[in-house]
């Protein structure tokens, strides 16, 4: 089966940098999205990683090692904007998306 | 890029009736289509997969004769709450994969359906 975890919350302060962690156990991988949501609002793709290292896009950042079942998203020059969840979604041997629960994470001034 | 619509974005009904969701690609064809269904402060649960023309592939749980999900275009698919009761309020969001095969990982999402039974 599969597993994803990610930490429930996070905080951060208007400017700084913060990294989302994300670690999955998996049998069959296709890739590893990451995805922001806004409450009440559908997720909005942020990146994919289908081969180990770094995808930099912007402000937003994304890891992978496979290896280890790791990835994590980096986010720099945080706006107030940026206070969403953030979803870890592992694509698994049949192309369809595992979800983990998600970070919830709060920008603060 | 790719856009994917939802109609209603919200609606209330009451106990017992039924309520029919869309989901459309806007610019794109999309040979598979997602639903899920999202309680709060909870992640994304995929309720059933749809393929154009064939019958959805239903996620263990979630039970076929009350979630009614029909395919039948490229750009269309709707989701059909049967009988619904107040357990079944919740947020439903719809994805769509594209047909093309550059884009053939990433799924385009709706922007959900909030469904509420009184």
């Amino acid at each position: 089966g599969q597993n994803i975890d990610q930490p429930t919350e996070m905080t951060a302060t208007e400017g700084a940098i913060v990294q989302i962690n994300c670690t999955y156990q998996t049998s069959g991988f296709n890739g590893l999205f990451w995805y922001q949501q806004h409450a009440g609002e559908a997720p909005t793709f942020l990146s994919y990683n289908v081969l180990d290292g770094l995808e930099e896009k912007g402000r937003f950042s994304s890891f992978l090692s496979r290896s280890k079942g790791y990835s994590y998203l980096l986010l720099k020059e945080l706006q107030m904007k940026d206070s969403a969840s953030y979803l870890c979604a592992l694509m698994d041997s049949n192309y369809q998306l595992i979800w983990g629960a998600g970070t919830k994470l709060i920008i603060k001034p | 890029g790719a856009v994917v619509s939802q109609h209603p974005s919200w609606v209330i009904c009451k106990s017992g009736t039924s309520v029919k969701i869309e989901c459309r690609s806007l610019d794109f064809q999309a040979t598979t289509m997602f639903w899920y269904r999202q309680f709060p402060k909870q992640s994304l649960m995929l309720m059933a997969t749809s393929n154009e023309g064939s019958k959805a592939t239903y996620e263990q749980g979630v039970e076929k004769d009350k979630f009614l999900i029909n395919h039948a275009s490229l750009t269309l698919s709707t989701l059909t709450v049967t009988s619904a009761h107040p357990e079944d309020s919740s947020f439903y969001i719809c994805s769509a994969r594209a047909q093309q095969s550059t884009d053939f990982y990433e799924q385009y999402f709706g922007p959900g359906t909030r469904l509420t039974v009184t």
